[in-house]
């Protein structure tokens, strides 16, 4: 069965720092894809970046960029030059990419909340 | 854009009241919907998966006839919470996922969830 480990409930940054928010996750199947979303306190899921398990580059998007080291099972996400509203929940996610595993769906982990301070 | 509209994004209802959230897909044909639970501080927690035309797959420990999911159309999936308790208060989200193509890893869209409060 898929698993996804967020340690850190909790985060506080400096404002124009970096920061890393972990993630581990456990599956035996080959063919996977890893997400991280932010969900500020409106509630809605805004899609961040995504990393295939095959994917030989780690993923970026802007400020952000996913540290995928596949041995150790670990996508952190990294976020440079934190910004003000940056400040929200943010959580990884798996999903387990058909034709390889009936249980093509997204689980999330437990989340981590982000406070960025002035 | 948004392309996945989940309606209403707040409802407030008496105890015994059935509740219907609408999930759209708004520019694509959703083969598959999920449906979500978040509690508050909690992460999401998957309920249903939703194939158009068929009958959807339940979570372990969810109750079927308590979360009635219909997916009627490519577009359109409906979760209906039937007779719904104070306990069932909580923020739900859809997520639709379009066909599969190319044996990549399709999209997967959220809605802006929905706070349903029994009162």
């Amino acid at each position: 069965a898929q698993k996804i480990t967020q340690t850190q409930p909790g985060m506080f940054v400096q404002e124009k720092e970096a920061v890393t928010l972990d993630c581990t996750y456990d599956t035996s199947d080959p063919s996977y894809g890893l997400f991280w979303y932010k969900q500020p306190s409106s509630g809605e899921m805004i899609f961040l970046i995504y990393q295939g398990s095959y994917d030989q580059q780690n993923a970026t998007e802007g400020r952000y960029s996913l540290n995928f080291q596949k041995a150790r099972k670990s996508a952190n996400l990294v976020i440079s030059a934190s910004q003000l509203g940056d400040s929200a929940m943010y959580f990884c996610a798996m999903r387990e990419i058909p034709g390889y595993s009936s249980a093509s769906k997204i689980i999330f982990g437990s989340g981590t909340r982000l406070s960025i301070r002035p | 854009g948004a392309v996945v509209s989940q309606h209403p994004s707040r409802v407030i209802c008496k105890s015994g009241t059935s509740v219907k959230i609408e999930c759209r897909s708004l520019d694509f044909q959703a083969t598959t919907m999920f449906w979500y639970r978040q509690f508050p501080k909690q992460s999401l927690m998957l309920m249903a998966t939703s194939n158009e035309g068929s009958k959807a797959t339940y979570e372990q420990g969810v109750e079927k006839d308590k979360f009635l999911i219909n997916h009627a159309s490519l577009t359109l999936s409906t979760l209906t919470v039937t007779s719904a308790h104070p306990e069932d208060s909580s923020f739900y989200i859809c997520s639709a996922r379009s066909r599969t193509g190319g044996g990549g890893l399709q999209p997967q869209h959220f809605g802006d969830g929905t706070r349903l409060s029994i009162l």
